[in-house]
């Protein structure tokens, strides 16, 4: 079955450690990706995306993650993380084999950080 | 900024009741989903809608029913509640699709327990 996968489920690290989760897909053709965050108490929001192009993308808070298509991987990674960024992060991807209609996401990893 | 409102963040209901999830978004977009969010099952999409009185099934329809009588209103309706519907309910809603590019944008959530 096409399904995306996030092998980390829960992280714990140190403030100003690197950071990187791992996000697979198994959709072939054409595929969207996206990284969204849940910080405690909030609404799931955009980290980024990625439709083509440069496969490094850059997003908001220091966030970036690498589209690698032979791995069918799109990573997200943070050189140093802070205290703030404690949150659920969740893999999402759409394809076009599925006419870009639903957007499947991945079970998600909880971050902790710890001052 | 987009808001999408959902009508409760906390909501009880006894097994075999009738329960009415309301979601509000203002921002005129024509798409609109509903989710359920289950720790370690990530995000799994139940309905969603490209337009008023449009509906499409997600991955997970059943004893679920949905209604989009207004462009910025989409409700999510159990029509006999049981025990295994206990989760947090998520609405969003993206713009027009342009191949599935599209940002979606959620609400806080409601988060519904059926004894």
């Amino acid at each position: 079955a096409q399904s995306v996968s996030q092998h980390n489920h829960h992280v714990i690290l140190s403030e100003a450690a690197s950071l990187e989760l791992g996000c697979n897909y198994s959709y072939g053709g054409t595929v969207n990706l996206f990284w969204y965050v849940q910080y405690p108490g909030q609404h799931l929001q955009l980290l980024l995306k990625y439709f083509s192009g440069d496969p490094l993308v850059k997003g908001i808070k220091g966030f970036e993650a690498e589209f690698i298509k032979s791995k069918f991987s799109f990573n997200l990674r943070k050189p140093s993380v802070q205290w703030s960024d404690t949150a659920e992060y969740f893999c999402a991807v759409n394809a076009m084999n599925t006419g870009f209609q639903k957007l499947v996401f991945g079970t998600g990893t909880r971050l902790l950080v710890s001052p | 900024d987009v808001k999408v409102t959902q009508s409760s963040r906390y909501l009880v209901k006894r097994t075999g009741e009738k329960v009415f999830l309301e979601c509000v978004q203002d921002m005129d977009h024509e798409n609109m989903f509903w989710y359920r969010q289950d720790p370690g099952l990530g995000l799994r999409l139940i309905y969603f809608s490209y337009d008023v009185k449009m509906k499409e099934k997600g991955d997970i329809p059943e004893g679920y029913s949905v209604s989009r009588e207004k462009k910025e209103r989409f409700s999510l309706i159990l029509e006999s509640a049981s025990t295994n519907q206990t989760s947090m309910y998520l609405c969003a809603s993206s713009p027009q699709p342009g191949q599935g590019k599209d940002t979606q944008y959620f609400g806080p959530g409601t988060r519904l327990t059926v004894l």
